[in-house]
């Protein structure tokens, strides 16, 4: 069965630091990979994906990720943080193609960035 | 803009009552899901449905039901609510790749 990982629970860093979250996702044929931020009090909201095409994929809000397939990893990152990025984010892995398909959760990695 | 609306952001219930967590999306969005997300075991899926009056079963759905009567609305039972069901329950819907999620019910079973 497919799993997703994320090495750390939890991430403390100063604001204006760069910062890197981890995700691992067991190998597959074909993955397309997400990750989603949750605000306190709020539900999920997209942040990037990887479908295809270029290993490197910019999100909102300055994040990006780097999907790579030998390691298989799939790494955000974000060269300056600011307090209001205080949040958890989830790395999420999606089996192939077509419209149906459920999305696997890592278990959330906890941001906090201190001033 | 996409829009995806939970019943109730807070709830109590007593151990054995059956509470209906409901959900509806306006994005005429053909699958819809149910998770439940608890501190270090980040999201797990209960169940999710394709298609009006089609369902199947998640990673989870021990002591939970579903009902999808309509194309818009995903309701989630909890048939005899125990104590261990107390958690945040999420609903999300999609026609493609990307899940978008509701706000979230925090249920809590005494």
């Amino acid at each position: 069965a497919q799993s997703v990982t994320q090495l750390d629970s939890q991430v403390p860093v100063f604001e204006e630091a760069p910062v890197e979250l981890r995700c691992n996702y067991s190998s597959s044929v074909s993955v397309y990979l997400f990750w989603y931020v949750q605000y306190p009090n709020q539900g999920l909201q997209l942040l990037l994906k990887y479908l295809s095409g270029s290993t490197l994929v910019k999100g909102i809000n300055g994040f990006e990720a780097e999907f790579n397939k030998s390691q298989t990893s799939f790494h955000l990152r974000k060269p300056s943080v600011h307090i209001s990025d205080t949040a958890e984010y989830f790395c999420a892995v999606k089996h192939g193609s077509g419209n149906t398909g459920k999305l696997i959760f890592g278990q959330g990695t906890t941001l906090q960035v201190k001033p | 803009d996409v829009k995806v609306t939970q019943s109730s952001r807070y709830l109590v219930k007593r151990t054995g009552e059956k509470v209906f967590l409901e959900c509806v999306q306006d994005m005429d969005h053909e699958n819809m899901f149910w998770y439940r997300q608890d501190p270090g075991l980040g999201l797990r899926l209960i169940y999710f449905s394709y298609d009006v009056k089609m369902k199947e079963k998640g990673d989870i759905p021990e002591g939970y039901s579903v009902s999808r009567e309509k194309k818009e609305r995903f309701s989630l039972i909890l048939e005899s609510a125990s104590t261990n069901q107390t958690s945040m329950y999420l609903c999300a819907s999609t026609t493609g790749t990307s899940l978008f999620f509701g706000p979230g019910t925090r249920l809590t079973v005494l």
